[in-house]
């Protein structure tokens, strides 16, 4: 079966604490992205990734760290620094780093600050 | 910067009634997508627009693409419970960043 799988669904965080969300594809994409989604809004672009070793900041990347030493996987990180982590995390790959390439989506990990 | 924004924010409907939501970039896109995201899911493509003034339709769903490039509808005809969720439009200026719409959410009553 071939898709995007996230782990955890759900994730309890206290204050002052790193969390890695996992986020791993079997489509052969080379692209990944990571998106935060906070309730009644839209997506907001956190890091995305062309290649293996090589990724970029999106629009709100400050307090989250990735890594990409697998095409299959990128893995992002919520450091402590992220004033405002709660929220759910979409990752995403598509084919190519073509933002007109259509995006499939994981199923999300929700992530909750205690 | 970039900014694409949705309307409504909401709607209400019966079922077999029509429901419209529309997308307003303030630059010029180079094409445009629309994802469905049901109820505690996840973002689903539905759709991409390329070229100004294009139609297309999926079965009671149809989408538009504006002359200028700037905005984009969809229509969806006789709603269906099936329907529920949130519809974003997502656009892209050549091969920079899809930036997402706010989402317009539907509900539709049986």
């Amino acid at each position: 079966d071939g898709g995007i799988t996230q782990s955890p669904k759900y994730l309890f965080r206290k204050e002052g604490q790193n969390v890695t969300l996992s986020c791993e594809q079997n489509l052969n994409h080379d692209a990944m992205y990571w998106y935060r989604q906070d309730p009644g809004q839209g997506l907001r672009l956190i890091y995305y990734s062309q290649i293996v070793n090589d990724f970029q900041k999106g629009d709100i990347a400050e307090g989250y760290s990735v890594s990409r030493e697998k095409k299959e996987s990128f893995p992002l990180t919520v450091t402590s620094a992220q004033k405002n982590p709660t929220a759910f995390y979409l990752c995403a790959s598509s084919r190519l780093l073509a933002f007109t390439d259509t995006q499939y989506f994981g199923p999300g990990t929700r992530l909750t600050v205690l | 910067g970039q900014q694409v924004m949705q309307i409504p924010q909401y709607q209400h409907v019966q079922e077999g009634e029509d429901f419209t939501t529309y997308c307003n970039s303030s630059t010029t896109l180079s094409n445009i997508q629309w994802y469905k995201q049901r109820p505690g899911g996840h973002p689903v493509f539905l759709i991409q627009l390329v070229k100004s003034g294009e139609v297309k339709k999926q079965k009671r769903l149809t989408f538009q693409f504006g002359e200028a490039k700037k905005n984009s509808s969809l229509h969806i005809t006789a709603t269906q419970t099936t329907d529920v969720g949130t519809y974003f439009c997502a656009g892209s200026l050549n091969t920079d960043k899809l930036i997402f719409g706010t989402g317009t959410r539907l509900q539709v009553f049986p």
